[in-house]
Parts: structure tokens; sequence; C-alpha cells
């Protein structure tokens, strides 16, 4: 069976510093891979998706990037954090042939202070 | 482009009674939609999907979902809700090849 990891599971950065999320999923092998963040409990937002290994999907331009070194690691980062950095992270893979039904993470709480 | 709405912040249901969950949808071509869950400080999981056939589709935890072409809508039921259903839950569309979540509607289930 697939299991997706993603840690830490709580993470608390001053603003400046830098970031590295990381996720990993066994039992299955060239899974797309997908990074979105959830802020105040709510709406989800796509931030970066992966079809492959060094295959890197922007959705929306800000202080984040993200790298698959792996072909089941995905990893998201930042140089220096922003206060609207804050948010619910969440890791998630798929089937490259069945997009739609996604295996989310338990997630990261990031409170950017 | 591809989207989704979900016009209830908040739906309220007493344990037993059945629940509906607000879905319509905007998409060019066929409609490809699904329903995620959220419970409290998790990731989401998924209930089910529509992608053709059967306007009624049948999911995870009892729930089911009626497609409705002319209203353009996908809304989600349950006969009889438990307290247990009480979370966050999300409609979906793809779009290209990513999913597009809506705002997201809570449920909340009394006893």
């Amino acid at each position: 069976s697939q299991t997706i990891h993603q840690w830490p599971a709580t993470l608390v950065q001053p603003v400046g510093s830098p970031l590295s999320l990381e996720c990993t999923v066994e039992g299955t092998s060239n899974p797309n891979l997908y990074w979105y963040r959830q802020a105040a409990g709510r709406g989800l937002q796509l931030l970066f998706y992966s079809v492959g290994i060094g295959q890197i999907s922007s959705e929306v331009p800000q202080n984040l990037s993200a790298s698959r070194p792996q072909d089941r690691q995905f990893i998201l980062s930042s140089k220096k954090l922003l206060l609207s950095d804050s948010g619910f992270y969440l890791c998630a893979w798929s089937w490259d042939t069945e997009l739609y039904e996604q295996y989310f993470g338990p997630g990261t709480r990031l409170t950017v202070t | 482009a591809q989207s989704v709405a979900q016009p209830e912040d908040q739906v309220n249901v007493a344990e037993g009674n059945p629940l509906t969950v607000k879905c319509t949808y905007s998409v060019s071509g066929n409609p490809y939609l699904f329903w995620y869950v959220q419970y409290p400080n998790r990731g989401l999981q998924f209930l089910l999907k529509y992608i053709t056939g059967d306007n009624l589709v049948k999911g995870s935890y009892g729930f089911e979902a009626e497609f409705n072409k002319s209203q353009t809508s996908f809304h989600l039921k349950k006969p009889s809700a438990l307290v247990s259903d009480s979370a966050l839950y999300f409609c979906a569309v793809l779009g290209g090849n990513k999913l597009v979540f809506g705002a997201g509607t809570i449920l909340r289930v009394k006893s």
C-alpha cells in the first residue's frame, strides 16, 4: 500500500529565516506530486506540482520554491520567510494516469513570527 | 477556466437528518467533479468522483453526490447524518492536469 509522509508536523520560524519542508511517498513509483497551502483553515491554493524528477511547475509567483531530487521526494523551500507564508502546507500525490484522485499527507503547520 | 463554487460557508444539521452540501461548477467541455473531506488538522481524503455514467455517484462513508447538468450542480448528500461527519468538505473540478478546489463548506452535525 502507499503512504505519504510530511515533516515536520509543526514549525515556528522567525521572519527572514529559511524553510525546508519535506514530503516522501512510499509504495508507488513515478507519482505526480503536489504542494498546497491552506490559509485560515479554508481554501486550498496549489503552489507547485511535479510530474517527474526535476520537473516543477509553479502555480503562483511567490516567496517559495520546490524541488524533486528523487522520484518520491518533494521539497518545499524558502530562502527568507515572510509573515504571509504562515499556513497549513499539504503535500499530495496521485497516479500519473489518475490525476484527480489525490492522496494527501498529514500536513505541516507553519507559523512565521 | 474551470471553477467550482460552494455557496454555503457552513451547513448545520441534526444527527439522523439528511444532509446536503452544495456545489456548482463552470467548465468548458465535460466536467470531472470530485468531493473531498478534511477533518481538523488533517490532510484531505477523497470521497467520490463523477467522470461519466450515472448521475448519482456513491462514495465513501455513505455519501453520494448527484450530478445535474442542466443546473451545473454536483451536490453532496447523505440520507442520515452522523456527528462524526462533522468536517470541512471541498468540491473540486479537474482543470487541465490540476484539481481546482472550491472554498470549502464546514458541516456541523449536532446530536
